[in-house]
């Protein structure tokens, strides 16, 4: 089952704008995690977020985390054309003592130079 | 460091017909991972090793599917027989140390075609 889900599921901008994403969950969680894929290629992990964090930062990326809502943001500031992937959040779950990442169905942007 | 290698990248096989893959986690990781994504949406969970035992498969299908890690390092993903649901990507990732509250290294994947 997939937990997180992705809002919006598509996203067209131009270069230069920034990009918001939003995932939504519905378990406790430890931690959240964004990953991007380009076309046919891997995931490749982005940021981690941590439960009693708020608010993280990666260069030009924001991560929020609201554990109330259950939700969190990933904004890309100024965005490039190599920005144009598919980027998933990931929920990292207990399980048996492990962790288990589940990913939602993810967000397609495409930045348009 | 070298990342995490998967073999073949593309499969076409008819249905019925049997396939494996093959990963190599980075180095020295403990936790190997194995990932069905279908197209357009989201990699779902179906195996997860820690050194070479099982600690989660629940949503690994049995009948047909079947994995294992030997020594701790390779894994080879199989299933027999293929059905046309099962066109996916396969995608293998690994963690250092029981992955809490870390990230996944992911291979490449590879892209199965069942006709």
């Amino acid at each position: 089952s997939q937990q997180g889900e992705e809002d919006p599921q598509a996203l067209s901008i131009q270069e230069g704008e920034n990009a918001t994403m939003n995932c939504s969950y519905k378990t406790s969680i430890n931690n959240l995690q964004w990953y991007r894929q380009n076309s046919g290629r891997g995931l490749v992990h982005l940021i981690l977020i941590r439960s009693n964090e708020r608010e993280k930062h990666s260069g030009r990326l924001r991560v929020t985390l609201d554990t109330s809502k259950k939700s969190s943001s990933l904004l890309i500031t100024a965005s490039r054309a190599a920005d144009t992937a598919s980027y998933f959040c990931a929920t990292d779950a207990p399980s048996g003592g492990y962790n288990k990442l589940i990913f939602g169905a993810g967000t397609r942007l495409a930045v348009h130079p | 460091e070298a990342g995490v290698a998967q073999s073949p990248r593309y499969k076409i096989i008819e249905k019925r017909q049997s396939v494996a893959f093959w990963c190599n986690p980075i180095s020295g990781h403990a936790t190997l991972y194995w990932y069905q994504q279908i197209l357009g949406q989201g990699p779902k969970l179906l195996i997860q090793f820690q050194n070479n035992g099982v600690v989660d498969d629940s949503q690994l299908p049995k009948d047909r599917f079947s994995a294992e890690r030997l020594k701790g390092v390779d894994s080879t993903l199989k299933i027999q027989p293929a059905k046309l649901e099962d066109s996916a990507v396969y995608l293998c990732a690994s963690s250092p140390a029981g992955g809490r509250g870390s990230e996944q290294y992911f291979g490449p994947g590879t892209r199965l075609t069942v006709t």
